[in-house]
């Protein structure tokens, strides 16, 4: 069965900090990814995906990920990060008709 | 305008209650989940509906039980409810899937269910 790890579980940067949190999957098929943000209090929202084409994508809110297929990885990164971005990320894969989660990465900026 | 929206937001109740939550989507998708997020964050899919037909569902104890009166909705009723339940629940919707994986889901606000 697919599974998914988000190695850093808590990140604290300052603000215009670069930011890159790491996301490997297990199952070496053919696979969507996506990078969701979970705001304090809110809902899921999703920031990019990548279902093929460009091993770049490009999210909203100046985010980008990379998929890499010989390593797994579908690391979230943003050049310089803001207040706002403190929130909980959430890397999923897709397995047929469901999403498999990793267990989310804390990101804090203080200014 | 809510794409995903769910009722009640927060929840709170006895040990052994029984209590629904519900859900609707406008976005006009035919596939819908119900997600449980425990208290660290994870996030574990429950239930998936498409087109008001059981298409997954994970190891959850029966006291839950899923129904889905048309594709725009899918509740989730929970009976006899234990300490362990309470968590946010989130609704979920996705177009049809792409290529035979799941497209994006679009999720609800979710409902914090405590149970006392």
């Amino acid at each position: 069965a697919q599974s998914v790890s988000q190695h850093n579980h808590h990140v604290i940067l300052s603000e215009a900090a670069s930011l890159e949190l790491g996301c490997n999957y297990s199952y070496g098929g053919t696979v969507n990814l996506f990078w969701y943000v979970q705001y304090p209090g809110q809902h899921l929202q999703l920031l990019l995906k990548y279902f093929s084409g460009d091993p770049l994508v490009k999210g909203i809110k100046g985010f980008e990920a990379e998929f890499i297929k010989s390593k797994f990885s579908f690391n979230l990164r943003k050049p310089s990060v803001q207040w706002s971005d403190t929130a909980e990320y959430f890397c999923a894969v897709s397995q047929s008709d469901k999403l498999i989660f990793g267990t989310g990465t804390r990101l804090q900026v203080f200014p | 305008d809510t794409a995903v929206s769910q009722t009640p937001k927060y929840l709170v109740t006895q040990m052994g209650n029984d209590k629904s939550i519900k859900c609707e989507q406008n976005l006009g998708h035919d596939t819908m989940y119900w997600y449980k997020q425990d208290s660290k964050k994870f996030l574990k899919i429950m239930f998936s509906y498409n087109n008001k037909e059981l298409i997954i569902n994970e190891t959850v104890p029966n006291r839950f039980s899923p129904k889905s009166p048309d594709k725009a909705h899918l509740n989730l009723h929970i009976n006899s409810l234990e300490l362990g339940d309470s968590a946010v629940y989130f609704c979920a919707s996705s177009p049809p899937a792409a290529g035979a994986r799941t497209d994006t889901q679009y999720f609800g606000p979710g409902t914090r269910l405590t149970v006392l």
